[in-house]
């Protein structure tokens, strides 16, 4: 039951600034934008989450649209380590669960 | 220091056992979660937490059974253990949604059902 439509995959040149679409075109006032990715193998790690400002931090910049409805997801410098199925998860604060959908497959390449 | 370590890492048993998969966290989180993710890949929550008391249950089969000492352990126990159990089971926490969003995932059991 995601409320999210993300390309399943894409590559990206390493070193190179990588994009990430995400559409949530059904996405309620009150919900934010979260970004999770998942390493082969590991566990999802938190990536950033927004409401409707742009948000910045260590690891990527999150642009949200004006109406909310799309987001993307930059990563300044991808590395081979980058590498992962990033997942765009739209949800309340207090939903006590996040709901997972497929993500992209995003394959850093040298 | 690991933040949420799940015990054990991987787990081989016969269809019909009864198996335990531990979970603990170290972040002093007040809301730890129960998620399956199946040979698909897709990361689906099973259970929800809250300071010991459960808050999400999706339709799992009640041969799942979470149980939580505390609010640093969230445990879960599977009877009767059948082929479609099979899949890497992941256990997170969070703060308190309301104060915080960042959950932290531990690094996974595989089960696999034989």
């Amino acid at each position: 039951d995601a409320k999210t439509t993300q390309p399943p995959s894409m590559d990206c040149a390493e070193g190179r600034a990588a994009n990430l679409p995400c559409n949530h075109s059904t996405i309620s006032g009150n919900e934010y934008v979260y970004w999770y990715r998942q390493i082969h193998s590991q566990g999802p790690q938190y990536i950033i989450h927004g409401l409707k400002n742009n948000e910045t931090n260590e690891m990527a910049s999150l642009i949200i649209t004006e109406d909310r409805k799309s987001s993307t997801l930059i990563l300044p410098h991808a590395t081979l380590r980058d590498t992962a199925v990033y997942y765009c998860i739209v949800g309340v604060l207090n939903d006590y669960k996040l709901s997972f959908g497929a993500g992209t497959t995003v394959t850093v390449r040298a | 220091d690991t933040a949420v370590s799940q015990t054990p890492k991987y787990l081989v048993t016969q269809m019909g056992n009864d198996k335990s998969i531990k979970c603990e966290q170290n972040l002093g989180h007040d809301t730890m979660y129960w998620y399956k993710q199946d040979s698909k890949k897709f990361l689906k929550i099973m259970f929800s937490y809250n300071n010991k008391e459960l808050i999400i249950n999706e339709t799992v089969p009640n041969r799942f059974s979470p149980k939580s000492p505390d609010k640093a352990h969230l445990n879960l126990h599977i009877n009767s253990l059948e082929l479609g159990d099979s899949a890497v089971y992941f256990c997170a926490s969070s703060q308190d949604l309301q104060k915080n969003t960042e959950a932290f995932f531990g690094q996974g059991t595989r089960l696999t059902v034989v």
